[in-house]
């Protein structure tokens, strides 16, 4: 059965504080992964899209990498404005996404 | 990428009611997809539309209770009938994007609360 699990549920960090976020996956077939971040009361945002082990994608304080097993989103030196919950979710060779439940991210001043 | 309009952005409703959600694409899009995501869980798919043909459900998600329209590339209803408690929940609509690149882009949801 496809899954996903996120870890950590939730992570608190200083402003600058530099961290990691864990995506694992088990699919048969992975068509594509995908990073959401959704802020409260909104949809999803999209973020990165990875296709195949040892890619990796940036956008400004965030990267995200791919393995076979695992994604990670490293923040580097975030700041409050990052303050949201982190989805990751997988496609197999279907166009259904499974999600992970997400790690609630806090960034404090 | 697309952009959706997704309404009403939250409702109050009795137990027993129900509730149409419309989500509204600025482009023609082949599916649409709709989500259940419940207080502290993640999403959940309820169902894929194809326009002009039957919507197809997940596991666990039956027509009965979850009817979804889908008249025109542009446009779906969902309609959550017969409501309980249990189905307080936000639900989301979502369209695929240009090319995988852009991932799928999803309306701002609808915050359902049934007392």
């Amino acid at each position: 059965e496809d899954q996903v699990t996120q870890s950590p549920e939730a992570l608190r960090l200083q402003e600058g504080e530099s961290s990691s976020l864990n995506c694992s996956y088990t699919v048969s077939g992975l068509r594509g992964l995908f990073w959401y971040r959704q802020d409260p009361g909104k949809g999803p945002e999209f973020l990165f899209t990875l296709y195949s082990a040892g890619e990796e994608k940036e956008k400004e304080r965030l990267k995200a990498t791919l393995t076979k097993k695992e994604s990670f989103l490293h923040i580097t030196a975030p700041k409050p404005e990052d303050s949201a919950t982190y989805l990751c979710a997988v496609q197999a060779y279907t166009d259904k996404l499974i999600f992970g439940t997400g790690t609630r991210l806090q960034v404090f001043p | 990428s697309a952009v959706i309009s997704q309404k009403p952005s939250r409702d109050i409703c009795q137990r027993g009611t129900s509730l149409t959600i419309q989500c509204q694409v600025d482009s023609q899009v082949t599916m649409m997809f709709w989500y259940r995501q419940q207080p502290g869980q993640s999403l959940t798919l309820i169902a894929t539309a194809n326009q002009g043909s039957e919507a197809t459900y997940e596991s666990g998600f039956v027509i009965d209770k979850f009817p979804i329209s889908r008249p025109n590339l542009t446009f779906s209803t969902l309609t959550v009938s017969n409501m309980s408690p249990e189905d307080s929940s936000i639900y989301l609509c979502s369209v695929a994007g240009d090319s995988i690149n852009y991932g799928y882009t999803f309306g701002s949801g609808t915050r359902l609360t049934v007392v």
